[in-house]
């Protein structure tokens, strides 16, 4: 049971080149986030999705966007990298309930030059 | 927009002291969670307490909460170098799922 997984741990981008960030996890959850972690600022809510065909749009949106195409995945696409996007990207998941936590991955940290 | 805000910001004790953490938000919730993350990794849930619950303790942890002052508290009893870390309060407010993060609070723990 290896709860959230996070690909790439590590990741080098120039200016304007695009990539993708996978997110899976094994805990059958429907509630699926991604967050950005920047320091002094907390977690910031990039997008959300409540399940496998669903996502919408957190806190930070602009200049991400993201696919559920499976209930177990979730990925998180930069389609043309800035350097104000160089963070640490975390995933998290949850039970379709309130009163259950959230899981978190380890991160992917994220170089914009 | 952070709905939590963890005070102090950073937190510097020598180990086998307690650690006191408060946590203050600004709209009517749920629940309240605690989570920690150590450097360099993802977020662990230590505590959710509910609003209609006032304390809840977990081994050397202690959270209180009051929703009449909204605010939350999070006590280590005699900690440890290894409760070095960072510790973030996250609340859900009305029919949303979306757990609204605080900045977090940096504990030091010195051996």
């Amino acid at each position: 049971n290896a709860g959230v997984t996070q690909t790439p741990k590590f990741r080098v981008l120039k200016t304007g080149q695009s990539m993708t960030l996978l997110c899976a996890q094994d805990m059958n959850h429907e509630y699926m986030y991604w967050y950005r972690q920047d320091p002094g600022m907390g977690l910031r809510l990039i997008h959300y999705s409540v399940g496998e065909g669903t996502t919408a749009k957190g806190e930070v949106p602009d200049g991400y966007n993201v696919s559920r195409l499976k209930k177990q995945n979730f990925l998180l696409g930069l389609e043309s990298a800035a350097p104000s996007q160089t963070s640490v990207y975390f995933c998290a998941s949850r039970l379709q309930w309130s009163y259950q936590p959230q899981h978190f991955g380890d991160g992917t940290r994220l170089s914009i030059l | 927009s952070q709905q939590g805000e963890e005070d102090p910001q950073a937190l510097s004790i020598q180990e086998g002291e307690n650690a006191t953490m408060n946590c203050s938000y600004k709209t009517s919730i749920n629940n309240l969670q605690w989570y920690r993350q150590n450097s360099g990794r993802g977020l662990v849930h230590l505590i959710l307490i509910r609003s209609n619950e006032r304390e809840k303790h977990s081994g050397r942890l202690r959270v209180t909460l009051d929703t009449s002052k909204k605010s939350s508290s999070l006590l280590i009893t005699a900690s440890r170098a290894a409760d070095t870390a960072s510790y973030f309060c996250a609340t859900d407010s009305g029919g949303s799922y979306i757990p609204t993060f605080g900045r977090g609070t940096s504990l030091i723990v010195h051996p």
